[in-house]
């Protein structure tokens, strides 16, 4: 089974700060890695989608960096605004294609 | 575009009843659906994977005559908890994928089952 682990659990920050958060998971057998986007009553949101070593994302003021040898992404969000308050998930897939979650970073934005 | 609509939101029923969630992909085909649970303040557990036309494959612990799967078209899939009680009480997610498995899922809002 894959072992996911993302952190913080949560973080408040200021509106205007920017943030970042952790996924990590085991390098081996490495498929591909997925983040969502998960508001309160709301479906979760895919935002990203990624596959190499190395590989930097970007949508708007959100990115994500993925590190495959070391089992890591990193998601970063510059200049928070109250509207990317939500829980991020990240999925990563080995090789037997089934994305696992992690139990996410709940994020929460002060205006 | 993308968009997956999941009925109903909410059920409260009693002990012994089986309830069926409803998993529609309104503006694409959906080649791959999911079935997940969540308790709470646990990560997304997948139960099942469903390909149209064809049986679905269940997660190790998951009791397949509890939990029926149903994907009887490109655009809908359904979950029945038969003989409901109260530890399957849950929320319960579908999502959809269409292409191959590098795709990102598409979600629906989620099922609120609570069993009395």
């Amino acid at each position: 089974i894959l072992n996911v682990e993302q952190s913080p659990q949560s973080l408040h920050v200021q509106e205007g700060d920017s943030t970042n958060f952790t996924c990590s998971f085991p390098s081996s057998n490495f498929y591909a890695l997925h983040w969502y986007r998960w508001e309160t009553a709301k479906s979760p949101e895919a935002l990203f989608v990624m596959t190499l070593n190395g590989d930097e994302k970007k949508k708007g003021r959100i990115s994500a960096t993925l590190n495959t040898k070391e089992g890591y992404s990193y998601l970063y969000i510059k200049g928070s605004q109250p509207e990317d308050s939500a829980t991020y998930l990240c999925a990563p897939s080995n090789g037997t294609y089934k994305y696992i979650f992690g139990t996410g970073t709940r994020l929460k934005v002060l205006a | 575009g993308a968009v997956v609509s999941q009925h109903p939101s909410w059920v409260i029923c009693k002990s012994g009843t089986s309830v069926k969630i409803e998993c529609r992909s309104l503006d694409f085909q959906a080649t791959t659906m999911f079935w997940y649970r969540q308790f709470p303040k646990q990560s997304l557990m997948l139960m099942a994977t469903s390909n149209e036309g064809s049986k679905a494959t269940y997660e190790q612990g998951v009791e397949k005559d509890k939990f029926l799967i149903n994907h009887a078209s490109l655009t809908l899939s359904t979950l029945t908890v038969t003989s409901a009680h109260p530890e399957d009480s849950s929320f319960y997610i579908c999502s959809a994928r269409t292409g191959g498995e590098h795709q990102p899922q598409h979600f629906g809002d989620g099922t609120r089952l609570s069993i009395l």
